[in-house]
């Protein structure tokens, strides 16, 4: 059964560097990994998405082990305005795209 | 551009009642879908469309229907609401699957008492 976990929630302080990591053990072998960040009363925002090894952006690193079983997303240094809900979404078996619950972000001064 | 917009912004239905929640995209996207999000069970994929006139069922597709006679278009039908409906619907498009970053709309809260 596809399924991707990530924690609940995480606090963490303005300048520290944030790792936040999601569980999907039935990855399809041609499936991308696609973080995006909500703020309330938005639709969710792509920050990054990869399929294996490193990736990163101005924004933000994605690390996917060989197995591509999980990844981690990571935030350099962040501030109070990264505060907000952050989402995985994994493709299984090509359309059967499935987020997961989302971590709660909490950045504190 | 306007990017993907969805109307109405809230909506109050009894049971039993029916109603469509409107999608457009103005970027020629192919990739449309609506999910509908819940406390604690972040989005769940309801119906996507890969191109005009191609429709499929996502995770939790029971109670409603979807039609694509235009790629800017993807109305989603309630057919008779129910209370469990209750939740926050998104709309996204994207130039395909999987690889491509999805833009979402901005929602539609629905409630059914």
């Amino acid at each position: 059964l596809a399924k991707t976990t990530q924690p609940i929630s995480m606090d963490s302080y303005e300048g520290q560097e944030v790792n936040i990591t999601c569980s999907h053990n039935n990855i399809a072998t041609n499936d991308y990994i696609t973080w995006y960040q909500q703020f309330p009363s938005q639709g969710p925002r792509f920050i990054i998405q990869g399929y294996k090894t490193k990736v990163t952006n101005e924004v933000a690193s994605l690390f996917i082990p060989a197995d591509r079983k999980s990844s981690t997303l990571s935030l350099p240094r962040v501030s109070l305005s990264d505060t907000a809900v952050y989402y995985c979404l994994v493709g299984y078996n090509n359309n059967d795209m499935r987020f997961g619950a989302g971590t709660r972000l909490t950045v504190k001064p | 551009n306007a990017g993907v917009t969805q109307t109405p912004k809230f909506q109050v239905l009894k049971t039993g009642q029916s109603m469509t929640l409107q999608c457009a995209q103005d970027m020629n996207h192919e990739y449309m879908s609506w999910y509908r999000q819940d406390p604690g069970m972040g989005l769940r994929l309801i119906h996507y469309s890969v191109g005009a006139g191609i429709t499929d069922q996502g995770e939790v597709p029971n109670g409603y229907n979807v039609s694509r006679s235009t790629t800017e278009d993807f109305p989603l039908r309630l057919l008779s609401a129910a209370p469990s409906q209750t939740s926050v619907y998104f709309c996204a498009s994207s130039p395909g699957i999987g690889r491509y970053e999805q833009y979402f709309g901005p929602g539609t809260r629905l409630t059914v008492t």
